[in-house]
Parts: C-alpha cells; structure tokens; sequence
C-alpha cells in the first residue's frame, strides 16, 4: 500500500498561473480532505468530499477548485494563483467507518512569485 | 467544535514519559478529543481518540479528566523520533481543526 500520494512535491508558479495538484489514494477510502499549512500555523481545510462525484467547502475555499471524478483520486485546482496562495498543501482521506483517523499525504510545497 | 489550548512547546529526555496537557473547557457532550503529530515536514499522523474514558494503543494513553475539562496525552517511553507537533483537537465530526500544536523536544 502506498497510502496517500501527492504529485508534485515542489511547484513554483508565477502570479496568475495555474495549476492542479493530485491527491491519489489505494486505501478505498471514501472520504478525502484538502488541507493547506502556513508557516508556523496549524492546518486549515479547503474543500472535502465525501464519495465519488461530490465536493464541499471546507474553511478556506477562496481561490480553490476540486473535482472527485474518481473514488481514488481528489484533484486541487488554482485558476489564478496568488502569492497568499503559498503554502503546504497536504491531502487526506478516510473511512467512514474511522471518524477520527485521517491518513496524510506527504504534501505539496506550493510557491507563488 | 471546542477551542483547545495547549503550552507552546515543552521538552523531556529520551527514555522518560512525555505527558503532553491540553484544556478543552468547552467541550460538549459529543465531541471527542483526539491527537494528532507533525515531524517535521511531513504530513500529520493521527495518534489516538476519546470520549470519556481513558485510552491507550501502541503509540500512546489519553487520560481524560473526569469533567472532560482537560486531557493528557502520554508518551510512555519518548525517543528522539518522537520529537514534533503534536496537535491536541475536540471535535464531533471529521473536519479537524488543527490550532498551533504543542512542540515536543526529545533531548538525548
């Protein structure tokens, strides 16, 4: 199993730019999260979905697109980015089942110029 | 979900207990209290939940304060990998809210 994998480690964008990060995930898990970290702060959801097909707001959606085509996949999207974008990016997911117990990826290190 | 508060960082040597606080004063009925970790760089790992009663898997013991006022999580025999964020949250759905954490400092 390899768990929860990001795709890129490391990305710089230039002001305006766009680009999409992909959370995969070969546990079946059905509930996957996106999180993003700054420097010195705690985590703060984005967007979450709860199966395939769905998507909701978490507490920062604000530049920030996502799609669940897939059960496996939970795909990340900046239309526009902006240097208050820069941040960690860490995706997440679960089991039903395990309320509490969320498995994270290792993260995006995501730079805006 | 309920505000927790935790001391900023802490340290204890190798080999010793970590006893880890955190105060959740508001904490309702339903909300669980669960702990997660950050090494360095890497994506958090979840450690272990609790409602009422005291808990303990292999990574750790939550000892929950009869009012629920209060928690402690415990690193019975902390190594130097231990060293990290560990973030104490109260909460009755899925959607962690992740405050500043607590730094533990394993010392040799």
């Amino acid at each position: 199993n390899a768990g929860v994998t990001q795709t890129p480690k490391f990305r710089v964008l230039k002001t305006g730019q766009s680009m999409t990060l992909l959370c995969a995930q070969d546990m079946n898990h059905e509930y996957m999260y996106w999180y993003r970290q700054d420097p010195g702060m705690g985590l703060r959801l984005i967007h979450y979905s709860v199966g395939e097909g769905t998507t909701a707001k978490g507490e920062v959606p604000d530049g920030y697109n996502v799609s669940r085509l897939k059960k496996q996949n939970f795909l990340l999207g900046l239309e526009s980015a902006a240097p208050s974008q820069t941040s960690v990016y860490f995706c997440a997911s679960r089991d039903p089942g395990l309320v509490y117990e969320q498995y994270f990826g290792p993260g995006t290190r995501l730079t805006v110029t | 979900d309920a505000k927790t508060t935790q001391p900023p960082s802490m340290d204890c040597a190798e080999g010793r207990a970590a006893n880890l606080p955190c105060n959740h004063s508001t904490i309702s009925g339903n909300e669980y209290v669960y702990w997660y970790r950050q090494i360095h760089s890497q994506g958090p790992q979840y450690i272990i939940h609790g409602l009422k009663n005291n808990e303990t898997n292999e990574m750790a013991s939550l000892i929950i304060t009869e009012d629920r006022k209060s928690s402690t999580l415990i690193l019975p025999h902390a190594t130097l990998r231990d060293t990290a964020v560990y973030y104490c949250i109260a909460g009755a759905n899925s959607k962690l809210t992740f405050g500043k954490g607590i730094t533990l400092s394993v010392r040799p």
